[in-house]
């Protein structure tokens, strides 16, 4: 596709809930991140794929997150038993880059996002 | 660990006025992004700096990146109600690219 595509658009979940939320990256992209943005504040770096591998995963906040990118392209993003503290929206970003690839002018295209809310 | 610091927070300004916002970032990085966020919706990139020296501009904005000071600045020029969002700088570390940002700056353009 064009873009970034994240679904869903928004997620209510009760609290001790498992939920699943997925990216559609950039047809060819080979890096893609996950970020957490909380209310009023900058995204905060979750983990990243190149292709199917996880090669960082050291912003998951707990041993409840869980990202996959089986066959390189969709990923989802899997919060177990919700808590109240894992409200925010989650930001999918691709990149055609690989880590640590230093040429120039490779950026970072973000998809809308899922706003989760725990209540 | 890298940080990255933005000022102010929180702009109001008139319209036709001139700005500045300034984003620190603690460690050795040189790449250095600008992203728009309107509320509700996604980031939008709006400038990618990636040498000391760098200057970008774009309509209204213009960003600039000092390595060895590790500063950017973004500067607004003859503001409009248009550029009323959210600014975050943000700093892809040396080595690896998963981005740190900044805490974002308010930006309110009244008529």
């Amino acid at each position: 596709g064009a873009g970034v595509s994240q679904s869903p658009r928004y997620k209510v979940a009760k609290r001790g809930q498992d939920v699943a939320l997925r990216c559609d990256p950039i047809s060819g992209h080979v890096s893609l991140f996950w970020y957490q943005q909380a209310l009023g504040q900058g995204p905060e770096f979750l983990t990243y794929f190149q292709n199917e591998a996880q090669l960082d995963k050291s912003g998951l906040p707990s041993d409840r997150f869980f990202a996959e990118r089986p066959e390189g392209s969709v990923s989802t993003l899997k919060i177990q038993r919700t808590q109240q503290e894992d409200s925010a929206v989650y930001l999918c970003a691709s990149s055609l880059a690989r880590m640590n690839y230093r040429g120039g002018g490779y950026g970072y295209t973000f998809g809308s996002g899922t706003r989760l809310t725990v209540v | 660990e890298l940080k990255v610091e933005q000022n102010p927070l929180f702009l109001s300004m008139q319209e036709g006025k001139n700005y500045t916002i300034y984003c620190n970032y603690s460690t050795t990085s040189d790449r250095l992004y600008w992203y728009r966020q309107d509320p509700g919706k996604s980031l939008e990139s709006l400038f990618v700096l990636l040498s000391n020296g760098a200057v970008k501009q774009e309509g209204r904005l213009m960003a600039s990146l000092d390595t060895k000071a590790r500063l950017s600045t973004l500067h607004i020029t003859a503001a409009v109600h248009d550029l009323s969002a959210t600014y975050f700088c943000a700093v892809d570390r040396k080595y690896g690219n998963k981005l740190v940002f900044g805490a974002g700056t308010i930006l309110r353009v009244k008529s």
